[in-house]
Order: structure tokens, then C-alpha cells, then sequence
């Protein structure tokens, strides 16, 4: 099982600052790599896959990169709306595997 | 509009078992794997189990192997998961997933007595 690694476990930011979150793969997972926001009592919403390209809708605040074992979310620009818990899904094998997520909280 | 509507939750009792089903819309269901993924009260999201597009690949996490069992009826556009021999630590919220883009809105599952 591969297992993903986030942090920091929470970020503590203020609007309109710059957010940068980590996930780590224990082993590569190339680029079948996706990141979702789940905000309170919301089931999760995709973001990002392919380690960087954005869904359908998703602002070009958020990007995503990196391959293999490590990749990084950044939000350039944070809004009131972006106060959430980001997730990394890596699905290059089975099981597919979380990482724990990262708490976004205003500042 | 993709719609995935989960039903079949609910309270029940250690050992018991539910069936949990998800209705698909607004996309091709037969060509999506279908996952499921649970969500403690509280907690992070645990995948717990996929069926590829024809139902003859199907994968489960160590801790549901042997009491879950994951299905799919192309036919009617319907994904189930069948949860027996439920323990307190199955009490989540369970999703069900198109690949990995689409999510449902979740059904409760708590097991207690």
C-alpha cells in the first residue's frame, strides 16, 4: 500500500496570502495524483488531477505540481471561500490512499 | 449534470448489515470504475473499495475484506455496497465515487447498540 504523507497538518493563513501544501507518496506514484476541498458537512470536491491540471470550474488560483514522490498545492491568492480541508489521493495503484489532509484556517 | 444519489444508510446493530446503493446520472456509468469511500465522524477520507467498468475487477481495503461486497447493475445505472458483520468502527459516512471526479453527497452508516 502506498501511503501519502500532507503537511503541514494545518496552515494557518490570512486572505489574499499565499498557501503552499505538501503531499509525499512512499513510493511513485508518476502523476495519478489528485487533490479535493471539503469544506464542513460537503462531500469533497476535485480540484486538481494529474498532479496539475485543474478541474472543470476550478480557479486558476489553485495549481498543483510535482511527479513521482512529492507534490505541492498552492492557492496564490487566498479567499474567505478557500478555508478548508485540502486532501491528496494518489491513484496509480490499489488501494487508492488519502493523505490525511491539511486544515486551512484563517489567521 | 452528473448526479450520484446514495441511499441505505442507517442506524444498525454490531454484526447487523445494510445495502448501501448509489444512483448514477448524467454520465456514461458503464465505462467508469465505481469506487466507495468512507469518512469517520471527524476523520479523513478512507478509500474502502472499487469495481472497474465491467464488474470483473474488484479491489477492497484489509479492514472490509470478507464483510463488504461491492457490485454494480450497468443495466440501471446503480453501484451497491453490501455491508454485513457492521463493527462500531464502520460508523462513517459513505460516498460513492465515479473514477476519481465525481463525488455523491454521502448516507450515514452507525453501528451501536
Amino acid at each position: 500500500e502506498i501511503v501519502m504523507t500532507q503537511s503541514p497538518a494545518t496552515l494557518s493563513v490570512s486572505p489574499g496570502e499565499r498557501a503552499t501544501l505538501s503531499c509525499r507518496a512512499s513510493q511513485t506514484v508518476s502523476s495519478d495524483l489528485a487533490w479535493y476541498q471539503q469544506k464542513p458537512g460537503q462531500a469533497p470536491r476535485l480540484l486538481i488531477y494529474g498532479a496539475s491540471t485543474r478541474a472543470t470550474g476550478i480557479p486558476v488560483r489553485f495549481s498543483g505540481s510535482g511527479s513521482g514522490t512529492e507534490f505541492t498545492l498552492t492557492i496564490s491568492s487566498l479567499q474567505s471561500e478557500d478555508f478548508a480541508v485540502y486532501y491528496c489521493l494518489q491513484y496509480k495503484n490499489w488501494p487508492w490512499t488519502f493523505g490525511q489532509g491539511t486544515r486551512v484556517e484563517f489567521k | 449534470e452528473v448526479q450520484l444519489l446514495e441511499s441505505g444508510g442507517g442506524l444498525v446493530q454490531p454484526g447487523g448489515s445494510l445495502r448501501l446503493s448509489c444512483a448514477a446520472s448524467g454520465f456514461t456509468f458503464s465505462t467508469y470504475a465505481m469506487s466507495w469511500v468512507r469518512q469517520a465522524p471527524g476523520k479523513g477520507l478512507e478509500w474502502v473499495s472499487v469495481i472497474n467498468d465491467s464488474g470483473s475487477s474488484i479491489y477492497y481495503v484489509d479492514s472490509v475484506k470478507g464483510r463488504f461486497t461491492i457490485s454494480r447493475d450497468n443495466s440501471k445505472n446503480t453501484l451497491y455496497l453490501q455491508l454485513n458483520s457492521l463493527r462500531a468502527e464502520d460508523t462513517a459516512v459513505y460516498y460513492c465515487l465515479a473514477s476519481f471526479d465525481y463525488w455523491g453527497q454521502g448516507t450515514l452508516v452507525s453501528v451501536s447498540s
